[in-house]
């Protein structure tokens, strides 16, 4: 098992550029989370997705951020444009069925993405 | 009121010492909690669930109160490796939502 895959796991970007992170979660699990970690905020839920389709999004924190699951196998969140506020590490994880199991179905989390905007 | 708040710490203690560590939540509609330890520049990962009757895995134990929306970790007779950040977290829906984290640092 390869375990949840993120890349790129640095990215340093200009203020104002596209960034685009990408996350393959282990495959059959049906749910797929985007996190973002601060030291000011902490671990903050982002968006989340069940079977490819967005659950729920109230996380995310502007209209400059997207993300979507075009399928089982890929998730994308893009950032457009970025600002230096947006530098934190983003992590992916996935799960079998939510949180709804408990410790039956923990969040299986990626190395992250370390994003720092200038 | 934050969903999840943790004490920060820094907590530092003597290696063999015993440390608690607590956590309140604000959404009385959770049903699902646990305890993630985090090390230094890596992944959350699971610890332990937490159960309504307490439960204990080898020197860790966790409680919950549901009445007062209190979820709690022991750790008995400290090792350096548990040196780390423990996340609380407390299920949202299907999502899980984490606390910022305490951070323990075991000496020798």
């Amino acid at each position: 098992d390869a375990g949840v895959i993120q890349s790129p796991r640095h990215e340093v970007t200009e203020m104002g550029q596209e960034v685009t992170l990408r996350c393959k979660p282990i495959s059959g699990h049906d749910y797929l989370f985007w996190y973002r970690q601060t030291m000011m905020r902490g671990l903050e839920l982002l968006i989340y997705f069940n079977n490819n389709v967005p659950i729920d999004d109230s996380g995310m924190p502007e209209d400059r951020f997207s993300a979507k699951m075009p399928n089982a196998s890929f998730s994308t969140l893009k950032i457009q444009p970025s600002e230096p506020r947006d530098s934190a590490v983003y992590f992916c994880a996935s799960s079998l069925q939510g949180a709804v199991l408990g410790a039956n179905s923990p969040l299986h989390f990626g190395n992250g993405t370390r994003l720092t905007v200038t | 009121r934050k969903e999840v708040e943790q004490d920060p710490g820094p907590f530092n203690v003597p290696e063999g010492a015993t440390v608690a560590f607590n956590c309140t939540y604000s959404n009385s509609a959770s049903q699902s909690f646990f305890w993630y330890r985090q090390d230094c520049r890596k992944e959350p990962k699971l610890l332990m669930s937490v159960y309504s009757s307490g439960n204990e895995d080898g020197r860790f134990t966790a409680q919950l109160n549901r009445a007062s929306q209190y979820i709690s970790l022991l750790i008995r007779d400290s090792k350096l490796s548990d040196s780390a950040t423990y996340l609380c977290v407390v299920n949202r829906r299907t999502a899980l939502i984490f606390g910022k984290g305490t951070t323990l640092s075991v000496s020798s």
